[in-house]
């Protein structure tokens, strides 16, 4: 299975801050169809996951545009821009190129 | 609006079998593929197996010969079942639309005690 390694395990940020988490995959995630099937998703406290960002950089329907992804092959991050109270919770990456889907451990983000 | 919402029983004997329903409602299940991920206490996610909308599935290997995931599609509703469960297999459980997921149910807690 793919391993997707994530840090920080936890960051403590201030409101109005910047705050970045690495996602490494053990194998590339370039699909045989040239797409890259990496996610992100913020579970708040109290809430079920939801979807951030696909294919490394497309941000959900919805999503702020304080929320980035980018990255290729094996290294992608997120990267969160003046950081609201409304942001805290577990971020994960995901991964769909490769059977099985796999996710990382979550990024903890507090408020500092 | 898309929405998703699992039912089924919160506490499992060991040994025994693990049933959940996800019923979605604003959107078919005979379009899009459509699957079941759960959290383990600690925050590890898992992606257990998902069925399309003509109805193949795809299961992690971990659960293969545990898992089955069936649907119904004039209720709009699939299924999860899960044979031969132990305590490892608490957690919450979430049913989800899509490859990556864009609409998850709230999720239900299930626990395997004796």
């Amino acid at each position: 299975d793919v391993v997707m390694t994530q840090t920080p395990v936890s960051l403590s940020v201030s409101l109005g801050g910047q705050v970045s988490i690495s996602c490494r995959s053990s194998q590339s995630l370039v699909h045989n169809n040239g797409n890259t099937y990496l996610s992100w998703y913020l579970q708040k406290p109290g809430q079920s996951p939801q979807l951030l960002i696909y294919k490394v950089s497309n941000r959900f329907s919805g999503i702020s545009d304080r929320f980035s992804g980018s990255g290729s092959g094996t290294d992608f991050t997120l990267k969160i821009s003046r950081v609201e109270p409304d942001d805290l919770g577990v971020y994960y990456c995901g991964q769909g190129t490769q059977y099985p889907d796999t996710f990382g451990a979550g990024t903890k983000l507090e408020l500092k | 609006e898309v929405q998703l919402q699992e039912s089924g029983p919160g506490l499992v004997k060991p040994s025994q079998s693990l049933s959940l329903t996800c019923s979605v409602t604003g959107y078919s299940i005979t379009s899009n593929y459509w699957g079941w991920i759960r959290k383990f206490p600690g925050n590890k996610m898992e992606w257990m197996g998902y069925i399309s909308y003509s109805g193949s599935t795809s299961y992690n290997p971990s659960l293969k010969s545990r898992i089955s995931i069936t649907r119904d599609t004039s209720k709009n509703q699939f299924f999860l079942q899960l044979n031969s469960v132990t305590t490892e297999d608490t957690a919450t459980y979430y049913c989800a639309k899509g490859r990556d997921p864009d609409y998850w149910g709230q999720g239900v807690m299930v626990t395997v005690s004796s």
